[in-house]
């Protein structure tokens, strides 16, 4: 069965502090995808990988960075938290041969105080 | 601009009967996929049902099935015989060729026993 495996279900962390949230999956996918979801916004993405190493921004980037060293792994960093940033994230997955759709991880609720 | 748009943030059915959730998205694309994706209180993500914009019959699922409306932009999901097990968020989503996906705000569906 798919996997998409999120390191954390429940983070606190403090204001200023540097977050790393992992996200590893057992598909091959070579896309992957950070997502933050908010009441009454959807989920939004953060930003998205096509393949090791390689990266592009979504539609907020901003206060966040990713890094892909292998192909399995996905970290969402936040260099320096902010209470704005409390929420929860969702990682993805997709790619060939398992189709279109994407596969999700069972996501990180981030408190920042 | 890709758009997915939920008018309903709230839906309750009664047990047993069926239930329309809509969707209507904004592209200038011709290929593309939609999704329908539920989830639960558990957080994880699920998918629910897809459809291929290219396909003109539309997707069925067991007891879920979709209203395609190429030209209308409209991708509804109906829920026939709903059970306890259906209450959840529903998030509508839709993807071009590419790699982002672009999802609607969630409609939260209530079963009354």
């Amino acid at each position: 069965d798919v996997k998409v495996t999120q390191s954390s279900r429940y983070l606190v962390k403090r204001t200023g502090e540097k977050v790393f949230l992992e996200c590893v999956q057992d598909m091959d996918h070579e896309n992957m995808f950070w997502y933050r979801q908010d009441p009454g916004l959807g989920l939004r993405l953060i930003y998205f990988s096509y393949d090791v190493k390689m990266k592009e921004k979504g539609d907020i980037p901003e206060g966040y960075s990713v890094s892909r060293e292998k192909k399995e792994r996905f970290s969402l960093i936040l260099e320096s938290a902010s209470t704005n940033q409390t929420s929860m994230y969702l990682c993805a997955s997709r790619g060939t041969p398992r189709g279109p759709e994407a596969f999700f991880g069972q996501g990180t609720r981030l408190t920042v105080v | 601009a890709q758009t997915v748009t939920q008018s309903q943030p709230e839906m309750s059915v009664q047990e047993a009967e069926t239930v329309t959730l809509s969707c209507t998205y904004d592209t200038s694309e011709s290929d593309y996929y939609l999704f329908w994706y539920k989830q639960p209180p558990s957080r994880q993500m699920i998918l629910v049902i897809r459809q291929e914009a290219y396909k003109q019959q539309n997707a069925t699922e067991n007891r879920f099935s979709v209203n395609f409306q190429k030209a209308a932009k409209s991708f509804s999901l109906k829920i026939s015989d709903s059970q306890l097990g259906d209450a959840a968020m529903y998030f509508c989503a839709y993807r071009v060729t590419g790699n982002q996906f672009y999802f609607g705000t969630g409609t939260s569906l209530t079963v009354i026993p």
